[in-house]
């Protein structure tokens, strides 16, 4: 089982809808969470940041995290033609400096 | 955006040469982590630095080696590089628990 995991997509959400992206972890005692978006060809940029459990808004994005059940995701809301993109879910545990990232989920959002 | 420089930014080599990757930071964060990034794989952790001369490997650290002799700057060094080894290096930074920052990468390819 791989620590972090995603679906790879391809997610294609209408402009203006929502776009739900998820990501699941191993290991109980992960402590930090992040989403990063990367367009194609540059590197990846930390969206949102969440450290314990329940939403947490920025904007149009909003991280839910649940870590009962091993879960957190990412909402975009009203979806805009340059949310398309890349998202990596990164995961960092307890006492350990590694921080661990899912293969990424590819967003295209449709005009 | 965070200090962080690559170098160099691309660079072609031939199989069998040693290769160097250099990341310099002027953030002075204590986290230093080098990944490489192949379609499909996401971002797999090759090595990582929680202080001078401080190092660990991460998932796919076989013919890598890396050196911190300073805070700043993190070096990744290819032994004899194949052409498996063909792919994007991040270089990213973190201090404690909180989000890590990327480098704009290093375009390698083995030919």
């Amino acid at each position: 089982q791989k620590e972090v995991e995603q679906n790879s997509g391809p997610l294609s959400v209408p402009e203006g809808a929502i776009a739900s992206l998820n990501c699941t972890y191993s290991d109980r005692v992960s402590q930090s969470f992040f989403w990063y978006r990367q367009y194609s060809g540059k590197s990846p940029e930390l969206i949102m940041s969440i450290y314990s459990n329940g939403d947490k808004e920025d904007g149009r994005f909003t991280a839910q995290l649940n870590k009962a059940s091993q879960y957190v995701s990412l909402l975009i809301r009203d979806s805009q033609p340059s949310d398309s993109a890349t998202y990596l879910c990164a995961v960092r545990n307890f006492g350990n400096e590694k921080l661990t990232f899912g293969t990424g989920t590819r967003l295209t959002i449709i005009p | 955006d965070a200090g962080i420089t690559q170098s160099p930014r691309h660079k072609v080599t031939e199989t069998g040469t040693p290769v160097t990757l250099r990341c310099h930071q002027t953030e002075n964060h204590r986290y230093m982590y080098w990944y490489r990034q192949d379609p499909g794989h996401g971002l797999r952790l090759i090595h990582y630095s929680y202080g001078v001369k401080d190092t660990d490997k991460g998932e796919v650290s076989d013919g890598y080696s890396v050196s911190r002799s300073k805070t700043e700057d993190f070096l990744l060094t290819l032994e004899s590089a194949t052409s498996s080894q063909t792919s994007v290096y991040f270089c990213a930074i973190s201090e404690g628990i909180t989000e890590a920052f990327f480098g704009q990468g290093t375009r390698l390819t083995v030919v």
